[in-house]
C-alpha cells in the first residue's frame, strides 16, 4: 500500500524566498506531524494535527512557519521569508490515531537556503 | 528541559555479536518509549514501543527494555548482521508531547 510521499524532494530557495513543501499522508490516517530535521540530529517535533485540527505548534521555529491541514488529510508547510538556518529535512509522518501509536514517515523534504 | 540522550559515538560491532544501545531522558517522565531506525536520505521507520509499566518487549532479534528508576531504555540487537547497520534513534512521549533523541549509529563488521 502506498506510505507517506512529500514533495518536493529537494528544494533550494534564495534567501528572503518563500517555500511550500506538502505532505501526502497515509489514507485513513488520523494524525499527522511535520518534524525538522538537521545534519546529525533527531528529528525535531515542530507541529501536529489530529485531523484538521492543529492541536500543538510549539516547535515551529518563528512565525515565518505556518502548517496547515485544511481537509484533514494532506497537509502544507510554509516557510515565509527563508533563512539560511531553515536549511534542514522536514519530515512529515502519520499515525492511525494519536500520539502514542506508531509514526509512519515520509521520505523528507530537503531544503536548502542559500 | 526535557532531553532525551543518545551516545552520539558511533558503535561498532562484529556481525553476530549483541548490539546494545542507550537511550537516557532527564526532566521528563515518558509514558512510552518507541525505537526508530533511519537508514542516510531516509524517514526514521518505527521498530519498537514500549509502554512505562512493561519492563521488556521483544520483536524478533530485537529486544527494548524500559526502566522508569534509573530513567534509561536499552534497545538490544542479537545475531547483528550487517544489513543492521543504521542510525537508531530513541523517542519518548505521553499523551500530548513527543521527542527524539539525536540517535547513535551503528557499524556492523563482517
Amino acid at each position: 500500500g502506498a506510505g507517506v510521499s512529500q514533495s518536493p524532494r529537494y528544494k533550494v530557495a534564495k534567501r528572503g524566498q518563500d517555500v511550500a513543501l506538502r505532505c501526502d499522508p497515509i489514507s485513513g490516517h488520523v494524525s499527522l506531524f511535520w518534524y525538522q530535521q538537521a545534519l546529525g540530529q533527531g528529528p525535531e517535533f515542530l507541529t501536529y494535527f489530529q485531523n484538521e485540527a492543529q492541536l500543538d505548534k510549539s516547535g515551529l521555529p518563528s512565525d515565518r512557519f505556518f502548517a496547515e491541514r485544511p481537509e484533514g488529510s494532506v497537509s502544507t508547510l510554509k516557510i515565509q521569508r527563508t533563512q539560511q538556518e531553515d536549511s534542514a529535512v522536514y519530515l512529515c509522518a502519520s499515525s492511525h490515531k494519536g500520539l502514542a501509536e506508531t509514526q509512519y514517515f515520509g521520505p523528507g523534504t530537503r531544503l536548502l537556503v542559500l | 528541559s526535557q532531553k532525551i540522550e543518545q551516545n552520539s559515538e558511533a558503535l561498532n560491532i562484529q556481525e553476530g555479536k549483541t548490539a546494545t544501545l542507550t537511550c537516557n531522558y532527564t526532566n521528563y517522565s515518558p509514558a512510552y518509549l518507541q525505537w526508530y531506525r533511519q537508514d542516510p536520505g531516509r524517514g526514521p521507520v518505527f521498530l519498537l514501543l514500549i509502554r512505562e509499566n512493561e519492563k521488556e518487549k521483544r520483536k524478533e532479534r530485537l529486544k527494548v527494555t524500559f526502566d522508569t528508576t534509573l530513567k534509561q531504555s536499552l534497545f538490544h540487537i542479537t545475531a547483528s548482521q550487517p544489513a543492521d547497520s543504521a542510525t537508531y534513534l530513541c523517542a519518548a512521549g505521553n499523551f500530548n508531547k513527543f521527542y527524539f533523541g539525536s540517535g547513535t549509529k551503528l557499524n556492523v563488521k563482517p
